[in-house]
């Protein structure tokens, strides 16, 4: 199958940094891309869809200035964590596809684990 | 009340034993149900894709879905220690890769 790369696996940062993790689409062109998040014991829930070329489209409850979403072309997509607070430790997760291929053709990064100080 | 409900487990079953997953949901607009594997430090990798009501069979892992009852179900055969891995449930409204997940049951399969 195809392959998403998502870099760093883990970061750890002091409270008020700002951290970016990559997701990268190897060998197709990923015309959207979804950025997950996922606390200890629940699911994982969709923070935003972007487009590439577009601004990202936030779910409700998700601060579009705290998650900074790029995909500022077809092959990769940052989301940047802005001042960010012990909070945020999660685990985050990329989805990429390209168009009209459907749900099939969705492939997972390996996922950033986050941990605020 | 959450839109996907899965039991995170842990399950633990001996090699070749019939293990049975389940989640159910709220929905009912839901028309597209998944069913993901994930092991340690991996993405999710899609395992079995079902459209509506049914079931689909893949080797030795049957999808089911009843919409009637909202509740779907992963049935793996002859389990392996191979098969250890978490098992998410996601579902679709539309065919829209938005999807909504369940928490993820912890396989383990012991030799």
């Amino acid at each position: 199958g195809a392959v998403v790369s998502q870099h760093p696996s883990w970061v750890i940062c002091k409270s008020g940094t700002s951290v970016k993790i990559e997701c990268r689409s190897l060998d197709f062109q990923a015309t959207t891309m979804f950025w997950y998040r996922q606390f200890p014991k629940q699911s994982l829930m969709l923070m935003a869809t972007s487009n590439e070329g577009s601004k990202a489209t936030y779910e409700q409850g998700v601060e579009k200035d705290k998650f900074l979403i790029n995909h500022a072309s077809l092959t990769l997509s940052t989301l940047t964590v802005t001042s960010a607070h012990p909070e945020d430790s999660s685990f985050y997760i990329c989805s990429a596809s390209s168009s009209g291929q459907g749900i099939e053709k969705l492939f997972f990064g390996s996922g950033t684990q986050l941990s605020v100080l | 009340q959450k839109e996907v409900e899965q039991d995170p487990g842990p399950l633990s079953v001996p090699e070749g034993a019939i293990v049975s997953l389940n989640c159910t949901y709220s929905n009912s607009a839901f028309q597209y149900f998944m069913w993901y594997r994930q092991y340690s430090r991996k993405g999710p990798e899609l395992l079995m894709y079902t459209y509506s009501s049914g079931n689909k069979e893949d080797g030795r892992f049957t999808a089911q879905v009843d919409k009637s009852s909202k509740y779907i179900s992963l049935f793996i055969r002859d389990s392996q220690p191979s098969d250890s891995a978490t098992y998410l449930c996601a579902m679709s409204a539309s065919g829209s890769e938005k999807l909504v997940f369940g928490k993820g049951m912890k396989l383990t399969v012991n030799p």
